[in-house]
């Protein structure tokens, strides 16, 4: 079983302010992905990763694949309102059909 | 259609009574997940459809569930007799079979609620 820890699990903070999401494993993902969610709805598709120590940028928010692809983070710059949300990353491992096991998820409150 | 379509969007049931939940998927996505989440927390796998086929049901809690899918498309997951622990939202996904990193569509989820 891949188990993904994401840390913190709660996370209330003042617009403006910078915040990371971590998420780690002791298991060897060959690409690495983030969901947000909002209440009622399934989680979408925000980045995927591949390569170990890979970066990408989504406008205010960075995402970082670790260097042996064991874990990840999510940074949001300035985080405005409409961030709020359960941020889930999803890691899939190599061979059959890319089983995609999720995080225990993040959920951030962003107030105005 | 337009995107993963799960239906009812909330059911509420008794104690053992046995349910049924529907899933939708986007039309030629050939694989297709069903999870569980409770309380707001990460997803829990429970398994996964190739075309017809499920090589992975790992995550099926017990033999109160089981699911099916029929013409690679709509899909049912069956809860016999129900328990209050089996309350939760119930998720269901679909992709692309091939690629690294494939991306999975989600619909909005069934509410069930064991009283």
């Amino acid at each position: 079983t891949q188990l993904l820890e994401q840390s913190p699990q709660f996370l209330s903070i003042q617009e403006g302010e910078n915040l990371t999401v971590y998420c780690n494993s002791s298991s060897v993902f060959s690409s690495l992905q983030w969901y947000r969610q909002e209440p009622g709805e399934g989680p979408v598709l925000l980045v995927t990763v591949v390569t170990g120590g890979e970066v990408k940028k989504l406008k205010r928010l960075t995402f970082q694949f670790g260097d042996a692809r064991k874990d990840s983070s999510l940074h949001i710059t300035a985080a405005q309102p409409g961030d709020t949300g359960l941020y889930l990353c999803a890691g899939a491992v190599s061979g059959g059909y890319q089983k995609v096991t999720f995080g225990t998820g993040t959920k951030l409150q962003v107030i105005p | 259609g337009a995107g993963v379509s799960q239906s009812p969007s909330n059911k509420v049931t008794e104690k053992g009574k046995d349910v049924e939940l529907r899933c939708d998927p986007i039309s030629g996505h050939t694989a297709l997940y069903w999870y569980r989440q409770s309380l707001g927390q990460g997803l829990e796998f429970l398994i996964y459809f190739q075309g017809n086929s499920a090589p992975d049901k790992s995550g099926l809690p017990s033999d109160r569930f089981s699911a099916e899918r029929t013409g690679g498309s709509v899909s049912t997951l069956t809860i016999q007799r129900t328990q209050q622990e089996d309350s939760a939202v119930y998720l269901c996904a679909s992709s692309l079979t091939f690629g690294t990193g494939k991306k999975l569509f989600f619909g909005s989820g069934t509410q069930l609620s064991v009283l």
